[in-house]
């Protein structure tokens, strides 16, 4: 059963949007697809959720094209301390609690 | 609320010896989760409960790891006997069970195990 499937790392510069895509092609009908940002030596936290087309809340942007097999999670103008490793989570049948490696985004000055 | 609890924060012990990692999940959440947390693996589902009961231990490793939840407010992570293998960080994570597929799920701040 395939899982999601997301880069392993980027890189960006202070200021700038950064965007994080996550594959999902297995992904079910009644599947939302959540985000979760995790910093050094701390649990990971809700960012972000969404269903279809996009979602906005302070701190992020999820956009869902329609065939909904992919999602990309946008991070208007990053700061230093958005530098973590973010995880896409698609609720498969049985296996809905699968985070995996993440992508590690570090923010350069 | 205090967010969830875990203790110790940090343990070192010896290969064989007994571990028991402790967790209090936030107030009224009647899920709870235990993951690992390895740079080669990432984070992986180890067991979770719903109201106390045992739901997928499909990821727990093999017969030296157990895990319990006697009530709604406390649970243990048992590893016997340790191998320096199990060194990772365990994470215990609660969520409120409304609806699986929207859940979020509120994490400890980790316990660091080093198995010499």
């Amino acid at each position: 059963l395939a899982k999601t499937t997301q880069p392993i790392s980027m890189d960006s510069y202070e200021g700038q949007e950064v965007n994080i895509t996550c594959s999902h092609n297995n992904i079910a009908t009644n599947d939302y697809i959540t985000w979760y940002q995790q910093f050094p030596s701390q649990g990971p936290r809700f960012i972000i959720q969404g269903y279809k087309t996009k979602v906005t809340n302070e701190v992020a942007s999820l956009f869902i094209p329609a065939d909904r097999k992919s999602s990309t999670l946008s991070l208007p103008r990053v700061s230093l301390s958005d530098t973590a490793v973010y995880y896409c989570l698609v609720g498969y049948t049985g296996n809905q609690f699968y985070f995996g490696t993440g992508t590690s985004l570090t923010v350069i000055p | 609320d205090a967010g969830v609890i875990q203790s110790p924060r940090h343990e070192v012990t010896e290969m064989g010896q007994e571990v028991t990692l402790r967790c209090k999940p936030i107030s009224g959440h009647n899920s709870l989760f235990w993951y690992r947390q390895t740079m080669m693996r990432g984070l992986e589902l180890l067991i979770y409960f719903n109201n106390n009961v045992p739901i997928d231990d499909s990821g727990m490793p093999e017969d030296r790891f157990s895990a319990k939840m006697p009530n709604a407010s406390f649970s243990t992570l048992k590893i016997q006997p340790s191998e320096p293998r199990d060194s990772a960080v365990y994470f215990c994570a609660s969520s409120l069970l409304v609806r699986r597929e929207t859940d979020t799920q509120y994490f400890g701040p980790g316990t660091r195990l080093t198995v010499l």
